[in-house]
C-alpha cells in the first residue's frame, strides 16, 4: 500500500521567512504533484515533477523531487500572506486493476502566513 | 478551453431525493475522475473513467452511480444519500491515466 506523508501538517510562519514542506512516499513512483487549495475552493495544480532531480520554480515556490530518497520538497521563499492555503502532494499509484494510475494524496499542509 | 466545469456549485438534498452532479471538459482528455473531499481532509478517489469506460470504482456505496455519456461529460447520480455524504465533490480530467489531473471547482453537497 502506497503511503504519502507530509510534514508539517500545520505551519504558521511570518511574512518574509523561508520554510520547507516535506513529502515522503513509501513505494517507487516517478510522478509527483503539488496542489494548492484555498478554503472552500478546488485544487490548483502547482507543479508536476516527473523525474529524479527535477526542480521547478514558480514565484516564491520551488519544488524538487528525489526519487531515490522517495522525497519531494516544497520550498517557500520570503513568504507573503497570499501564500496562505493548504498544500497537498500527490503520488501516482500504479493500479493493477486498470493498468493505469490513481493519485494518492498526502494529508495536506495547512499554511498560514502572518504579518 | 483549459477548464473543467461542474454544476451545480451548491446542492442541498434530503435523504429521499434523487439528484445529479454534472462535470464537463473540452480539453480532449480521455480520463475523468470523481473525488469526495471532507473538510480538512485530502480528496478521496471515488471513480475513474478511461475512454468512457469505468475503470476504477473505489468500493463506493451504490447510492452513488457514475455515468459517462461521452468523452466530455461525467455525471454522478445521487440517491438515498446519508448526512455523512455531505462533502465537496470534485471532478477532474487528464489526458490519460498517469498524466496531470485538472480539477473542477467542485460541488458543495449538503444532505439533510
Amino acid at each position: 500500500e502506497l503511503k504519502v506523508e507530509q510534514n508539517p501538517l500545520f505551519l504558521s510562519m511570518q511574512e518574509g521567512k523561508n520554510y520547507t514542506i516535506y513529502c515522503n512516499y513509501s513505494t517507487t513512483s516517478d510522478r509527483l504533484y503539488w496542489y494548492r487549495q484555498d478554503p472552500g475552493k478546488s485544487l490548483e495544480s502547482l507543479f508536476v515533477l516527473l523525474s529524479n532531480g527535477a526542480v521547478k520554480q514558480e514565484g516564491r515556490l520551488m519544488a524538487s523531487l528525489d526519487t531515490k530518497a522517495r522525497l519531494s520538497t516544497l520550498h517557500i521563499t520570503a513568504a507573503v500572506h497570499d501564500l496562505s492555503a493548504t498544500y497537498f502532494c500527490a503520488v501516482d499509484k500504479p493500479d493493477p486493476r486498470n493498468s493505469g494510475y490513481a493519485l494518492n494524496f498526502g494529508k495536506g499542509t495547512s499554511l498560514l502566513v502572518t504579518p | 478551453d483549459t477548464e473543467v466545469t461542474q454544476t451545480p456549485k451548491h446542492l442541498v438534498m434530503g435523504m429521499t431525493n434523487k439528484k445529479s452532479l454534472k462535470c464537463e471538459q473540452h480539453m480532449g482528455h480521455r480520463a475523468m475522475y470523481w473525488y469526495k473531499q471532507k473538510a480538512k481532509k485530502p480528496p478521496e478517489l471515488m471513480f475513474v473513467y478511461s475512454y468512457e469506460k469505468l475503470s476504477i470504482n473505489e468500493s463506493v456505496p451504490s447510492r452513488f452511480s457514475p455515468e459517462c455519456p461521452n468523452s466530455s461529460l461525467l455525471n454522478l447520480h445521487l440517491h438515498a444519500l446519508q448526512p455523512e455524504d455531505s462533502a465537496l465533490y470534485l471532478c477532474a480530467s487528464s489526458r490519460g491515466r498517469g498524466y496531470e489531473q485538472y480539477f473542477g471547482p467542485g460541488t458543495r453537497l449538503t444532505v439533510t
